[in-house]
């Protein structure tokens, strides 16, 4: 079975600094999707990133980059230019493209607080 | 675009009381889940419907969980009789479909706090 691993229950960051948030992976699949979602005090979940385990292109979204390492199932989440509204819970997960399931693995997530 | 709504926010109530949750997909999506959140943890599945049939119940405590989407479109949850580990955010998303295979987008509704004492 796959698991997702966030060994950070918090981080801080100043606001403008940068901040990277540290997953860890296991699987025996060759193929996978692996996405970090962020979720504030209102509880809804949003996707801020998505990588395709067949593509070795890190995945980028404006302030938002992953650094993507297969062989270390490796897939950490670099916040650049913090902003105070990025202060949330931010989830880590595996979704394998096998079977008819579309079930996302989270991981236990990490806190993240950003200070003016 | 109106996104996942979910009814009610909160629910208090008493060990081995019944409670259901309500929630409405965004309109067109054919894939709704339902996923518990305990505190400290990350969402689980519970179940995954594809219009009005089940695609996935394997992780639902079917002998007190119970969830149905008869006209596929909302759904509704059901706990039957709640224990104190049921305490949790009860989340609903939805998808436009089942990935085929790449997946689509899963967008959450708010979440229903669910506390049993």
């Amino acid at each position: 079975a796959q698991t997702v691993t966030q060994s950070q229950p918090e981080m801080s960051v100043q606001e403008a600094e940068t901040v990277t948030l540290s997953c860890t992976y296991d699987t025996s699949e060759s193929d996978y999707y692996l996405f970090w979602y962020k979720q504030p005090p209102s509880r809804q979940m949003i996707l801020v990133i998505r990588q395709e385990a067949y593509k070795q292109q890190n995945a980028t979204e404006n302030r938002f980059s992953v650094n993507f390492q297969k062989a270390a199932k490796s897939f950490s989440l670099k916040i650049s230019d913090s902003q105070l509204g990025d202060a949330a819970m931010y989830f880590c997960a595996y979704r394998s493209p096998y079977g008819n399931t579309d079930k996302l693995i989270f991981g236990t997530g990490t806190r993240l607080q950003v200070f003016p | 675009e109106a996104g996942v709504a979910q009814s009610p926010r909160y629910k208090i109530i008493e060990k081995r009381q019944s409670v259901a949750f309500w929630c409405n997909p965004i309109s067109g999506h054919a894939t709704l889940y339902w996923y518990q959140q305990i505190l400290g943890q990350g969402p689980k599945l519970l179940i995954q419907f594809q219009n009005n049939g089940v695609v996935d119940d394997s992780q639902l405590p079917k002998d007190r969980f119970s969830a149905e989407r008869l006209k596929g479109v909302d759904s509704t949850l059901k706990i039957q009789p709640a224990k104190l580990e049921d305490s949790a955010v009860y989340l609903c998303a939805s998808s436009l479909a089942v990935s085929d295979p790449v997946p689509y987008e899963q967008y959450f509704g708010p979440g229903t706090r669910l506390t049993v004492t």
